[in-house]
């Protein structure tokens, strides 16, 4: 079955430190692939997508991924996290193909100071 | 509007009570996704819209479950008979493009938060 796993439930992470959030997916198939950030009592907002072309991934707010293939892996970084990047992280992936989004369970990032 | 809004925010109904959440697309999306999220969970799909037509609603967890978008704009979430389980963030997404032609630029609503007591 297609999945996508976000194996840390939880990560905190100090102010100023690096972060990487990670997320894999179950099949080597043509795939997009997504991470969304929901702060609390909002809807998802779109940090960054891999549609094709290059692998590395700049999106907003300073968060950048890697999108490969060989580890079906999309993981998230960013090198300097802020106490606002304090929100769940979500990894989707869309077969191609299909239209449905398929999401991970999530990643509660905690930046503490 | 600027984005996707749906409301009410916040919902309590009473077990076996009906229920009716909506959302107002971006003007023009064609594309339009109901997706439920469960304490803890990651979204789940629901069902799809492609203007009025309803194209998927294999996501739909029961009969008790229905949706509708009569003229290609709003849709509505309608759940009957509420069980506790139906507990779960409500969350609505557009696009502008069909699916599978776009570069998924999905926009998403805020949700409605149902709680069933």
């Amino acid at each position: 079955a297609q999945s996508v796993t976000q194996l840390d439930s939880q990560v905190p992470v100090f102010e100023e430190a690096p972060v990487e959030l990670r997320c894999n997916y179950s099949s080597s198939v043509s795939v997009y692939l997504f991470w969304y950030v929901q702060y609390p009592n909002q809807g998802l907002q779109l940090l960054l997508k891999y549609l094709s072309g290059s692998t590395l991934v700049k999106g907003i707010n300073g968060f950048e991924a890697e999108f490969n293939k060989s580890q079906t892996s999309f993981h998230l970084r960013k090198p300097s996290v802020h106490i606002s990047d304090t929100a769940e992280y979500f990894c989707a992936v869309v077969y191609s193909g299909t239209y449905k989004y398929i999401f991970g369970t999530g990643t509660r990032l905690k930046v503490l100071a | 509007g600027a984005g996707v809004s749906q409301s009410p925010r916040y919902k309590v109904a009473k077990r076996g009570q009906d229920v009716a959440l909506r959302c107002d697309p971006i003007s023009g999306h064609v594309s339009l996704f109901w997706y439920q999220q469960a304490l803890g969970q990651g979204p789940e799909f629901l069902t799809y819209f492609q203007n009025e037509a309803q194209l998927d609603k294999s996501g739909l967890p029961s009969d008790r479950f229905f949706a509708e978008r009569p003229e290609g704009s709003v849709s509505t979430l309608k759940i009957q008979r509420t069980q506790q389980e139906d507990s779960a963030v409500y969350l609505c997404a557009s696009s502008l493009a069909i699916t599978g032609r776009s570069n998924y630029g999905y926009t998403f609503g805020s949700g409605t938060r149902l709680t069933v007591v």
